[in-house]
């Protein structure tokens, strides 16, 4: 079965410091995507990023950034000099390559809460 | 470029009522899936239809049923409601199933 953990259920910064969301996904394929959210109090998921299984390296998107670890199954997300517009609920998701019609196995999220 | 809409934007319904909500994918999207999300849980998913068919379904009951439309809109129907169906249902439109899902901002359903 596929599962998806984030350990970190609320999070507290303040402005300006750096702050890491850890994610940690269980699956038996050797093929899949592993994607990042950003829910705002609005209710809408913002697409943040897609790694595919194959691709390990780390990116970074402005003050955004992500280590995927295939060995031990995590992909933590990094934002830098963190911003109040930053508070939201992020969501780690997996979705297989075969099978899912591309649909998303989500972890329960990780509420970031950035105080000026 | 319209997004995913989705309406109404809130609902009260009580238990035993039956429930249509409403999807217009992203412009240039043909395929609809429909999560559910409980208070301080990440979305579940609930099923998907492709091609006016639902084409794969999550773990949720027979009284969760849904509908496709010709110009791609859905449908997500909720019969006998209780308690437990309280949450923010979203919707989400894709082309091709290896892209990104875009999601609408979701019709919060509350049970009395």
């Amino acid at each position: 079965a596929q599962k998806v953990t984030q350990a970190q259920t609320e999070i507290s910064v303040v402005e300006k410091e750096d702050v890491t969301l850890d994610c940690v996904y269980e699956t038996r394929d050797t093929t899949y995507y592993l994607f990042w959210y950003k829910q705002p109090p609005s209710g809408e998921l913002v697409f943040l990023i897609r790694r595919n299984s194959f691709d390990e390296q780390n990116e970074i998107s402005g003050r955004y950034s992500w280590n995927f670890q295939k060995s031990t199954s995590s992909f933590n997300f990094t934002i830098t000099a963190s911003q109040v517009v930053d508070s939201a609920v992020y969501f780690c998701a997996l979705r297989m390559v075969w099978g899912s019609q591309g649909n998303l196995i989500f972890g329960k999220g990780t509420k970031l809460s950035v105080k000026p | 470029d319209a997004g995913v809409t989705q309406s109404p934007t809130h609902l009260i319904k009580t238990r035993g009522q039956q429930v249509t909500l409403r999807c217009s994918p992203k412009s240039g999207h043909d395929t609809v899936s429909w999560y559910q999300q409980a208070l301080g849980q990440g979305p579940q998913f609930i099923f998907q239809y492709y091609e006016e068919e639902e084409r794969q379904r999550g773990n949720f009951p027979d009284r969760f049923s849904g509908h496709q439309f010709p110009n791609y809109s859905s449908e997500l129907n909720v019969n006998a409601l209780w308690l437990g169906d309280s949450a923010l249902y979203l919707c989400a439109s894709l082309l091709l199933v290896y892209q990104p899902q875009h999601f609408g901002d979701g019709t919060r359903l509350s049970i009395l």
